[in-house]
């Protein structure tokens, strides 16, 4: 069984603007979590999607979003970027319900100057 | 206060010796936790799930709970240089599905 994708691998961006990242989950499952990792926080929940809807939500700045698709492929953008959002962004699927492991992708590193 | 707290380390060790990694958690509502292991610029890999207390093995690796003092353990018996990597705790509560809440990570060297 395939595991979680995420694309691109690596990206280089400037302050102020946005990215898309796009994370497609083992199938099967319809649940995708998204995390941020860096080494000052560690791994921070950003937001979960299940069946399209955001179903659980972090303490972030709303310029973070998401969305998930019918094919449960998620994607999370951010706009007006700033240095600070320099990190390791990673996705997580699962079944989403009953056994709740969480399967994580290979990550999305992000660097903004 | 974090939710989760977990000793940063740098903890190195030979080849062979018993690895003992810890996690204290400070709310009784997290029922369910895991064990990551991540190597360098790769995303966590899930080591073990559980949500009871006691303890459940799996290989060379043993993760225990105890539910009453909120702190969690995993073993690594055995270990070996492919054992070094970064051993994350997480944690998470029944209505939160999908929302982990992780510990710092404990950077693990074993020596040859």
């Amino acid at each position: 069984k395939a595991g979680v994708t995420q694309t691109p691998r690596y990206l280089i961006k400037t302050r102020g603007q946005q990215v898309t990242l796009s994370c497609s989950p083992i199938s099967g499952h319809r649940s995708v979590s998204w995390y941020q990792q860096t080494p000052g926080q560690g791994l921070q929940f950003l937001f979960e999607y299940f069946s399209e809807t955001q179903r659980n939500k972090g303490n972030f700045p709303g310029r973070f979003s998401g969305r998930q698709f019918s094919n449960s492929r998620s994607e999370m953008n951010v706009s007006t970027l700033e240095l600070g959002d320099s990190a390791l962004y990673l996705c997580a699927s699962s079944h989403g319900q009953g056994p709740y492991e969480q399967y994580f992708g290979p990550g999305t590193r992000l660097t903004v100057t | 206060q974090k939710e989760v707290e977990q000793d940063p380390g740098p903890l190195s060790v030979p080849e062979g010796a018993i690895v003992s990694l810890n996690c204290t958690y400070s709310n009784s509502a997290f029922q369910y936790f895991m064990w990551y292991r991540q190597y360098s610029r790769k995303g966590p890999e899930l080591l073990m799930y559980t949500y009871s207390s006691g303890n459940k093995e799996d290989g060379r690796f043993t993760a225990q709970v105890d539910k009453s003092s909120k702190y969690i353990s995993l073993f690594i018996r055995d270990s070996q240089p492919s054992d070094s990597a970064t051993y994350l705790c997480a944690i998470r509560r029944p209505s939160n599905t999908g929302k982990l809440i992780f510990g710092q990570g404990t950077t693990l060297q074993v020596k040859p």
